[in-house]
């Protein structure tokens, strides 16, 4: 079964931290997807990135980016946790590069005292 | 900047057929319509995409208007495990920029 893993499904930073946020997939997948979900706005793209050191900025990038040293493993790096990051984190993964067929973890949920 | 409209939301009997409707006056001729769901507590999950034709899985299937302004999208006999949030999306493009942006979705709530 194919799969997508957020290391966290809970977590729980101060103002000023630095946050990690780790995704690995299974299926070989070339392209992965960070989003965040809020209530009322969806999900929301942050970064995306098509290939191992290669990132590329979503809609939202402002206050986080992004590691991708290996293929099956994409990070999301808060470099100064602030509490309107808090939020619902996505990642997810496709074998193409819109990502029409996105395979989603089940989330990490990060509050931001 | 979600180019679909879809309702808030919807209830269905279980045993009975859920139809979800998705507007997207603005589609253009080459995008496709895309319908993930995601239940709660878990991240959106894939359900089925179409360009113009109606298409079908073991899922749920897709009946696209031949002027493609809108979409059904069809459980055919829903269960309580249906309940969750539909996005119905469409690939957005531009000179910058090609991407699925995802909206607020329908809620559906089946009861027993």
């Amino acid at each position: 079964d194919v799969k997508v893993t957020q290391s966290s499904r809970y977590l729980v930073k101060r103002t000023g931290e630095k946050v990690f946020l780790e995704c690995v997939q299974d299926m070989d997948h070339e392209n992965m997807f960070w989003y965040r979900q809020d209530p009322g706005l969806g999900l929301r793209l942050i970064y995306f990135s098509y290939d191992v050191k290669m990132k590329e900025k979503g809609d939202i990038p402002e206050g986080y980016s992004v590691s991708r040293e290996k293929k099956e493993r994409f990070s999301l790096i808060l470099e100064s946790a602030s509490t309107n990051q808090t939020s619902m984190y996505l990642c997810a993964s496709s074998s193409d590069r819109v990502g029409e067929k996105l395979f989603f973890g089940s989330g990490t949920q990060l509050s931001v005292l | 900047d979600a180019k679909t409209t879809q309702p808030p939301s919807m209830d269905c009997a279980e045993g009975r057929a859920a139809n979800l409707p998705c507007n997207h006056s603005t589609i253009s001729g080459n995008e496709y319509v895309y319908w993930y769901r995601q239940i709660h507590s878990q991240g959106p999950q894939y359900i089925i995409h179409g360009l113009k034709n109606n298409e079908t899985n073991e899922m749920a299937s897709l009946i696209i208007t031949e002027d493609r302004k809108s979409s059904t999208l069809i459980l055919p006999h829903a269960t309580l495990r249906d309940t969750a949030v539909y996005y119905c999306i469409v690939r957005v493009r531009s000179y910058n920029t090609d991407k699925l942006i995802f909206g607020t979705g329908t809620r559906l709530q089946v009861f027993p």
